[in-house]
C-alpha cells in the first residue's frame, strides 16, 4: 500500500548529541513536510519541500535541519538536542499544492525523548 | 496568516449520543479546512476536508462537517457516538500555496458507557 512511513517509530539520544530522523513516501507527492507536536500540544510545523525548494518556518530554530535527496525520501536532522526538543515529529506529503490534491497524509511519526 | 481556534479541550459524551467539536478559525484568503483525527502514540488520519462547493462534507467512520463562511466555523458532527470514537481531534486550516497546516489545540474526546 501507498503510504508515509517514518522510521524510527522511537528515538532516544543524548543532549547535545546530533540526531536524524528519516521519511520516506511511495505516493510519488511532490510536497513534504515536517511538523514538531509536544505533549498534549498542536503539531507546527517546522519546513516543507516542495519537490527541492526548501521552505522554512519563520520561527523554527537553526538547530533543526532537512534534506531531501531524492522524491521519496526527507531527513530531519537535529543538531544538538535539547531536552525542550522532546517531542513526536511528524512527516506528512501533499501531491501538490493546488484545489483537489492539497491533502496531507501523515506517517506514524517518531517519538524523541532527550536524555 | 491563519488560525484556528477549538473550543473545548475536552468533550465527553455518552456512547450514542450526538458528538459536536467546534471548529472557528480565521483566513485571509480562502480557506481550505480539515479534521484529523490521532489515536494515542499514532499520526494523524484524515477525517473530511473542505476546499471548494458543497458546504455539508462527509468523511469517515460517520462524521461529517459544515462550512459556514458567515460564522468562520467548521464544526465537526457525528449523530452517534460510539466506543472506538475516543481520540484526538485537530481541526486545521490551510491558505493557498505549498503551505503546511496550521493546527487548532486539538479536543480530547471522551466517550462514556
Amino acid at each position: 500500500d501507498a503510504m508515509v512511513i517514518q522510521n524510527p517509530r522511537y528515538q532516544v539520544t543524548q543532549f547535545g548529541k546530533p540526531v536524524t530522523l528519516s521519511c520516506s513516501q511511495t505516493l510519488n507527492h511532490n510536497v513534504m513536510y515536517w511538523y514538531q507536536q509536544k505533549s498534549s500540544q498542536a503539531p507546527k510545523l517546522l519546513f516543507h519541500y516542495y519537490d527541492k525548494d526548501f521552505n522554512n518556518e519563520a520561527d523554527t530554530p537553526d538547530n533543526f535541519q532537512s534534506r531531501r535527496p531524492n522524491t521519496s525520501f526527507c531527513f530531519l536532522d537535529i543538531r544538538s538536542p535539547g531536552l525542550g526538543d522532546a517531542a513526536m515529529y511528524l512527516c506528512a506529503t501533499s501531491r501538490e499544492w493546488g484545489p483537489g490534491q492539497e491533502t496531507q497524509y501523515f506517517g506514524p511519526g517518531t517519538r524523541l525523548l532527550v536524555l | 496568516a491563519q488560525s484556528v481556534t477549538q473550543l473545548g479541550s475536552h468533550v465527553s459524551v455518552s456512547e450514542g449520543a450526538l458528538v459536536l467539536l467546534r471548529c472557528n478559525y480565521s483566513s485571509s484568503v480562502p480557506p481550505y479546512l480539515f479534521w484529523y483525527v490521532q489515536y494515542p502514540n499514532q499520526g494523524l488520519q484524515l477525517l473530511l476536508k473542505y476546499t471548494t462547493g458543497a458546504t455539508l462534507v462527509k468523511g469517515i467512520n460517520g462524521f461529517e462537517a459544515e462550512f459556514k463562511k458567515s460564522e468562520t466555523s467548521f464544526h465537526l458532527t457525528k449523530p452517534s457516538a460510539h466506543m472506538s470514537d475516543a481520540a484526538e481531534y485537530f481541526c486545521a486550516v490551510r491558505g493557498g500555496g505549498a503551505d503546511g497546516l496550521t493546527f487548532g489545540k486539538g479536543t480530547h474526546l471522551i466517550i462514556q458507557p
